[in-house]
Parts: C-alpha cells; structure tokens; sequence
C-alpha cells in the first residue's frame, strides 16, 4: 500500500515570496490533515479537509496561509507571502476519518527555510 | 494549542535498558495515541488506548492510560539504538477525529 506522498522534500525561499507544497494521501482516506512543525515542538494541525470540504481552519492563518483539496484527492498547501516564522516542517497525514479520531498516516513532509 | 505535555523532555539510555515517557492531557478524550519521529521524517503511528482501556501491549510497547489523572505512559522494553527517536502523544478529544499532539519526548539509545 502506497503511503502519503508529498513534495518537495525540502524549500528554501526568501521573505515575502510564495511557496506551495503538494500531498497525495492515501487511496480510500476521506481525511486530510496539514500541520505545522516547528523545530522542538508537536506539530500543530492549520486546516482538516473531509472529502473535499473543510472541517477545521481555526489554527490556518488566513491572511497568508490557503488550502484546497480538489476533487476529494490531491491537496496543496500554500503561504504568501512568506515570513520568517514560517520556517517550519510542513507534514501532510491522511486517515479514514470518523468521530472517534483515528489513526493517522503521516507523510515525510516538507522542510521549509525562509530568509 | 498543544494539549499534551510530556515528560521527560529528553532522555538518554543504554541499549538493554528500559524507556518510560509520560503524557498529561487536558480534556475528555475518546483515545490517545503514541507516534515516533525519526529525524527529519514524518510521524509513525505506535498504538492506541481507548478512554475505556487501562493497559495495551504491542511487542515491546506497554501503554498505560489513567483518565482520573488525565495521563498515560509508553514503556519501552529492551530498547535498541533503532528505537532512539522523538515520541509524542496525542490525544483525540470526545466528539471530534482532531488529534492535539504534546510537546514530546526526545529518546536516545547508545549502542
């Protein structure tokens, strides 16, 4: 079984200039989940997609930060402009979804720098 | 905000030895699950205890969950230098499928 995709491993941009990473989840997974990890710490979840529909947003900072996921499938993830605080590793998981918290499949994430 | 708060912080151990690492958690939850990160990896899942469950066991893996006092430890049995990685619980809070993860623990087994 293929695990979560995500691209590209690694990014570095300069402040102010946009970036977005990719994530293909698991086939059949009907959640999608983007965090937020920084460097010591737990990743933080920004926004959870159920299908193609967003559940949760409150930590997704909007000015700055978008997600869509089409067709139910592939998602991105995207910041503009970036700032220095962004600097962070960017994990998608996916799961099955449902009310009582699963578990989650994470994928390798993506390590982003910006100066 | 991150809900789980682990101790310890780091811990450091020689291959044989056993690891303990503790989470304390906030609010009412359907389960709790334990993850390990390897560096520069994505998190893997370990096991999970429901609210209604006091010990579960995988392999070398004992987790306890007390919901009177709001915590739950991973025990390590026999670790070995593969095992050394960051581990972090994360707790799923009743009525929603939202995982709110610690801070966690980061495990270092010398050979």
């Amino acid at each position: 079984e293929a695990g979560v995709a995500q691209s590209p491993r690694y990014k570095i941009i300069e402040k102010r200039q946009s970036v977005a990473f990719w994530c293909n989840p698991i086939s059949g997974h009907a959640t999608l989940y983007w965090y937020q990890q920084i460097l010591g710490q737990g990743p933080k979840l920004l926004i959870q997609f159920q299908n193609n529909g967003v559940v949760d947003d409150s930590q997704l900072p909007k000015d700055r930060f978008s997600a869509e996921r089409l067709k139910g499938v592939d998602s991105t993830l995207k910041i503009q402009p970036a700032k220095l605080e962004d600097s962070a590793v960017y994990l998608c998981a996916s799961s099955f979804g449902g009310p009582q918290g699963g578990i989650q499949y994470f994928g390798a994430g993506t390590r982003l720098s910006v100066l | 905000s991150q809900q789980g708060e682990e101790d310890p912080q780091a811990l450091s151990i020689q291959e044989g030895e056993n690891a303990t690492m503790n989470c304390s958690y906030k609010t009412s939850i359907n389960n709790l699950q334990w993850y390990r990160q390897n560096s520069g990896r994505g998190l893997v899942h370990l096991i999970l205890i429901r609210s209604n469950e006091r010990e579960k066991h995988s392999g070398r893996l004992r987790v306890t969950l007390d919901t009177s006092k709001k915590s739950s430890s991973l025990l390590i049995t026999a670790s070995r230098a593969a095992d050394t990685a960051s581990y972090f619980c994360a707790t799923a809070r009743r009525g929603t499928d939202k995982l709110i993860f610690g801070t966690g623990t980061r495990l270092q087994v010398f050979p």
